[in-house]
């Protein structure tokens, strides 16, 4: 069946240092990819997207790209913040049977320090 | 912008107890769906919505159930609360339920069963 894969955290990085959080799925066909992030005590938010190959989504200074080749769509930021502390989930989206088939990765916590 | 809303916000039950976590959105959205989230397992899905009177199983369904009767509320039921369904509980929307769309999650739900 479908999977996504995540790797495990926690990252501690001090702040203004590279971040990436990789992610690699398997599906059958192309599904849309996605980064929610889950701030303490809320729920997940969109972060961004990308719905084909090749694909680049962004937002706030967080990039990823669609890889179809590799299977991959990990999640980069040049520069990270304290504020950017939080849990990042990689999922991946299908129609199926009429409904949104969403699954999920285990989620990366990622905690800045100043 | 309320976007979804969950009640309660945490929950003690006893086993043996049933009660009810409402779920509501107010953009008039199509789909909706029930996520349960267990550490080092990511979000699973209990049961989805694709409309008022439309209801189907998720991934978990066991020991809960789902109504549809209006478009803006979506209440999760569980029957005979046990330890096993401690875990946080987060409803989702999206517009229609196709796989591009991005999810907007309630704040969740935080339940204890003794």
């Amino acid at each position: 069946g479908d999977s996504v894969t995540q790797m495990e955290g926690p990252v501690t990085l001090s702040e203004e240092a590279f971040l990436t959080i990789n992610c690699t799925y398997t599906a059958t066909g192309y599904p849309s990819l996605f980064w929610y992030v889950q701030y303490p005590g809320e729920g997940l938010q969109l972060l961004l997207k990308a719905t084909k190959a090749d694909d680049k989504g962004s937002n706030k200074g967080f990039e990823a790209t669609y890889r179809k080749e590799t299977t991959s769509f990990h999640l980069e930021k040049g520069s990270v913040q304290v504020s950017d502390s939080a849990v990042y989930f990689c999922a991946l989206s299908f129609n199926s049977g009429g409904y949104q088939k969403v699954t999920f990765g285990t989620g990366t916590k990622l905690q800045v320090i100043p | 912008n309320a976007g979804v809303t969950q009640t309660p916000k945490f929950q003690v039950l006893k086993t043996g107890q049933s009660m009810t976590l409402q779920c509501a959105q107010d953009m008039n959205h199509e789909y909706m769906s029930w996520y349960r989230q267990d550490p080092g397992m990511g979000l699973r899905l209990i049961h989805y919505s694709v409309g008022a009177g439309i209801t189907d199983q998720g991934e978990v369904p066991n020991g809960y159930n789902v109504s549809r009767s209006t478009t803006e509320d979506f209440p999760l039921r569980l029957l005979s609360a046990a330890p096993s369904q401690t875990s946080v509980y987060f409803c989702a929307s999206s517009e229609r339920g196709r796989s591009n769309e991005k999810l907007f999650f309630g704040s969740g739900t935080q339940l204890s069963v003794l």
